[in-house]
């Protein structure tokens, strides 16, 4: 069965430092891998996704993500966190064989601190 | 939020009562997708319509009844609902419905009660 886990529920970073939200999966087949944002009392907002090619994909807001096939890892990284990038955050995978679901992590909440 | 628009966004209702949410893409896309997001669970599919045909129904109690009248807009009509489906219902869509690489949109979703 296909899976996404978010070993996080919350991960606290000072504004400025770099941040990292993980996310590990296990699929058959080749995955398709999402990153989606939600702020408070909003829907989920697109950031970024792998597909193929260049295991580092760069996203909207300065985010990107690594994908890490031997190790079925997908991170979330941003070099400089923001106060504005407090929000919750959910990693999703699809793939050519799992028919219409996209299979969405737990989330994990990100706190920055000023 | 333009893209997705969902109302509306804060729904009060006792389990007696018959409701519907609205749900309206303006990306053009052909699959439309509605979502339950309850507190500390994963995003739960609900239903999935492609080209305004339904070709997806995740084991969702027959209270919930979905309408797709055309390819731009979505309803989920609710009636005799139960305390526990109160949730944050998120409408998306996406340009098809079985392409593994599309990009599903989100509204901003309903915050339904269930008194």
């Amino acid at each position: 069965a296909q899976s996404v886990a978010q070993p996080e529920d919350q991960v606290n970073v000072a504004e400025g430092n770099p941040l990292t939200v993980k996310c590990t999966y296990s699929v058959s087949g080749n995955p398709y891998l999402f990153w989606y944002v939600q702020y408070p009392n909003r829907g989920l907002q697109f950031l970024l996704k792998y597909i193929t090619g260049d295991n580092l994909v760069k996203g909207s807001y300065g985010f990107e993500a690594e994908f890490n096939k031997s190790q079925t890892s997908f991170h979330l990284k941003k070099p400089s966190a923001l106060v504005s990038d407090s929000a919750l955050y959910f990693c999703a995978v699809r793939t050519g064989t799992g028919g219409f679901k996209t299979i969405f992590g737990a989330g994990t909440r990100l706190f920055v601190k000023a | 939020e333009t893209g997705v628009t969902q109302t509306p966004r804060h729904l009060v209702m006792g389990m007696t009562n018959k409701k519907s949410l609205k749900c309206e893409q303006h990306l053009g896309h052909n699959a439309m997708y509605w979502y339950k997001q309850s507190a500390k669970k994963p995003l739960e599919l609900m239903f999935v319509y492609s080209l305004e045909e339904r070709v997806e129904n995740n084991s969702v109690p027959s209270r919930f009844s979905p309408e797709c009248p055309n390819s731009s807009h979505l309803f989920l009509h609710l009636h005799t609902l139960q305390p526990e489906d109160s949730a944050l219902y998120l409408c998306a869509s996406s340009q098809a419905a079985k392409s593994p690489t599309d990009t599903q949109y989100f509204g901003p979703g309903t915050r339904l009660t269930v008194l």
